[in-house]
């Protein structure tokens, strides 16, 4: 059964900095790309970034040069590191997974996990 | 930048209703689209992606359908368990943007 569980969410002062991890298993994880994507409270989704199976990464301009996807085929994780935090950047952060072979929606994506950012 | 605008923001229908939601893209995007539900309090499910290839296990009263910059989801007889947020996003490109989502509810 294919499994996404992220952790890092935290309570965090503007400027500050945060990691966000994804866990990932029932699945061959190095084959896959993945994506970050958020949600503020009572908003949309919003599509934050993409990394694929060989580290290439493209981001949101909204987090362009503040946030950094990476990941660890070894320990099938994906993670994605945040600096400069703003209060927008508060919102429960989803993985989400592309399917196998060609074709960009997500087909699996994990239960989420919050940052909030306020002083 | 791309963006893709769905319509309407908010519907009430009465179960067993025909129900159509639009989403439109700035640009062209080919087939590169695809619907998600979102249930309150819960995970985005897709329904329908590359335009109109239903999800395995997604009930066939849903259908997705349209082209280069127009699309529509449809439920064709909507049910009490379909109340949820509904999003279209693109992925042709990056950014994979979504729609700003249509709310569905029992009249």
């Amino acid at each position: 059964e294919v499994q996404l569980v992220e952790s890092g969410g935290d309570l965090v002062q503007p400027g500050g900095s945060l990691r966000l991890s994804c866990a990932a298993s029932g699945f061959t994880y190095s084959d896959y790309e993945m994506n970050w994507v958020r949600q503020a409270p009572g908003k949309g989704l919003e599509w934050i970034s993409y990394i694929n199976a060989v580290t290439t990464a493209y981001y949101a301009d909204s987090v362009k040069g503040r946030f950094t996807v990476s990941r660890d085929n070894a320990k099938n994780s994906l993670y994605l590191h945040m600096d400069s935090l703003r209060v927008e950047d508060t919102a429960l952060y989803y993985c989400a997974r592309d399917p196998p072979g060609p074709g960009g929606h997500f087909d699996y994506w994990g239960r989420g996990t919050l940052v909030t950012v306020s002083s | 930048d791309m963006q893709m605008t769905q319509s309407p923001s908010s519907l009430s229908a009465s179960v067993g209703d025909r129900v159509t939601i639009t989403c439109r893209a700035s640009q062209g995007i080919g087939n590169y689209l695809a619907w998600y539900q979102q249930k309150p309090g819960k995970v985005p499910k897709v329904l329908i992606y590359d335009a109109f290839t239903l999800q395995s296990g997604v009930p066939s009263r849903f259908s997705g359908s349209g082209s280069g910059t127009d699309f529509t989801l449809t439920i064709s007889s909507l049910q009490p368990e379909d109340v949820a947020t509904y999003y279209c996003q693109k992925y042709d490109t990056v950014p994979r943007t979504f729609g700003q989502g249509t709310k569905v509810e029992i009249k």
